[in-house]
């Protein structure tokens, strides 16, 4: 497709077991983030990555949050062990130039995690 | 360290009127980005309009345009002519050059469409 794709839409998971998310930017970004939103929040910021590397890690909340980018294509965010804090919309966006501050990100529709 | 504030978390309009969403900023760096993006119920996160600043004269969309008064640090979204689908979150999100285009966002704010 055009657009950014993340899938699964929606996992449920039990307390303690890893979750892999994936995001297929659009073809041609070379810039790739995540973001995280917890129900009724705003967005916030978790890793962004250019080409394999990954600048800025600065917004992963914990160690047990990893995110990697293979080919300067898919991503994949993984939580280990996670928690109920965890519960919440992952958000992947991807953009045409990355250290350039006027090109938009555009988003995936977002994977839905819950932990119960 | 840079900060969005929306301060309306929710408000109504009638169907075919204008609304401005509130959105100010602060930042130190002389570059940025100011964009709006709507999320509705779906999920999805669009992008509805850009402004630099730069940029001299104000962005519009279609039936967005965005009131920038940079001296007063405060990017206005403007939606005229409401419709039912305007309904949604709205977020004001900035980047600044120091940061790439690393998106920081606003809290948001709801609007609901009345018919």
């Amino acid at each position: 497709g055009a657009g950014v794709s993340q899938s699964p839409s929606n996992k449920v998971t039990e307390k303690g077991k890893d979750v892999e998310l994936r995001c297929d930017p659009i073809s041609g970004h070379t810039a790739l983030y995540w973001y995280r939103q917890s129900l009724g929040q705003g967005l916030e910021f978790l890793i962004y990555f250019q080409g394999n590397s990954a600048p800025d890690k600065s917004g992963l909340p914990s160690d047990r949050f990893s995110a990697e980018r293979t080919g300067g294509s898919v991503s994949t965010l993984t939580i280990q062990r996670t928690q109920q804090e965890d519960s919440a919309v992952y958000l992947c966006a991807s953009s045409f130039r990355q250290g350039s501050y006027n090109s938009p990100l555009h988003f995936g529709n977002g994977t839905r995690l819950t932990v119960t | 360290a840079q900060k969005i504030t929306q301060t309306q978390p929710g408000m109504f309009v009638q169907e075919k009127e204008a609304v401005t969403l509130d959105c100010t900023y602060d930042t130190s760096d002389p570059s940025y980005g100011l964009f709006w993006y709507k999320q509705p119920s779906s999920g999805e996160m669009i992008f509805l309009i850009y402004q630099g600043s730069y940029d001299q004269q104000n962005a519009t969309e279609g039936r967005y345009s965005l009131n920038f008064q940079k001296a007063r640090k405060s990017a206005n979204l403007v939606i005229s002519a409401s419709q039912l689908g305007d309904s949604a979150m709205y977020f004001c999100a900035m980047t600044f050059k120091a940061a790439g285009n690393k998106l920081t966002f606003g809290g948001g704010t709801r609007v609901l469409v009345k018919p």
